[in-house]
């Protein structure tokens, strides 16, 4: 079955960097689009970033764009978000999740069980 | 980017009760909305895809309908474990916008 497993999170000043990975199985990784969702403490959901499947197309909220980049690796089947000039209020839990559509945006059908960041000075 | 609104924030109902939350999107959205369970500390779960069609593995007491762009999940008989935070997602354009959620708790 499909399995999303990110890491990565921890504890960062605020305008440091971080990279969050996920790594996915189960399922042709090739096929499908990633995304990034993320929740802050108490919060509602967040859609953050999706990258295409086959890594051609990229887009983002309006929240992270120009500080954060999604970027995926096929060979491993890995998927990356690098989170630049980070503040205070992208403290959150971040899923990995996978698009429910073969090659197509469809929405969001599997999670990771998320990994928490926190932005602390 | 598209605004999902959602109603009701938050609603008490007793186990065997009818519930119904809607999700309103500020433009039409085609049918491209889905509905997702998250308990406390837990990712969320796909409910219903497509506005109308249930994830394998889903009670029957769930369903979604639509009326212009209007969408609501109903559940039809209210279980203990369906006591959660229900969201909608528009996945219509970029960026995806999530509703605020609703809680469901015990009455």
């Amino acid at each position: 079955q499909v399995q999303l497993v990110e890491s990565g999170g921890g504890v960062v000043q605020p305008g440091t960097s971080l990279r969050l990975s996920c790594a996915a199985s189960g399922f042709s990784f090739s096929d499908f689009s990633m995304h990034w969702v993320r929740q802050a403490p108490g919060k509602g959901l967040e859609w953050v970033a999706v990258l295409s499947y086959d890594g051609s197309n990229k887009y983002y909220a309006d929240s992270v764009k120009g500080r954060f980049t999604i970027s995926r690796d096929s060979s491993r089947n890995m998927v990356y978000l690098q989170m630049n000039t980070l503040r205070h209020d992208d403290t959150a839990v971040y899923y990995c999740a996978r698009d429910r559509g073969l090659q197509d945006y469809d929405g969001i059908q599997s999670w990771g069980q998320g990994i928490l960041v926190t932005v602390s000075s | 980017a598209i605004q999902m609104t959602q109603s009701p924030s938050s609603l008490s109902a007793s186990v065997g009760d009818r519930v119904t939350i809607t999700c309103r999107a500020s433009q039409g959205i085609r049918n491209d909305l889905g509905w997702y369970q998250q308990k406390p500390g837990k990712a969320p779960k796909l409910l219903i895809y497509a506005a109308f069609s249930l994830q394998g593995g889903v009670p029957s007491r769930f369903s979604g309908s639509k009326s212009g762009t209007d969408f609501t999940l109903t559940i039809s008989s209210l279980q203990p474990e369906d006591f959660a935070t229900y969201y909608c997602l528009q996945d219509y354009s970029f960026p995806f916008t999530f509703g605020p959620g609703t809680k469901v708790d015990i009455k």
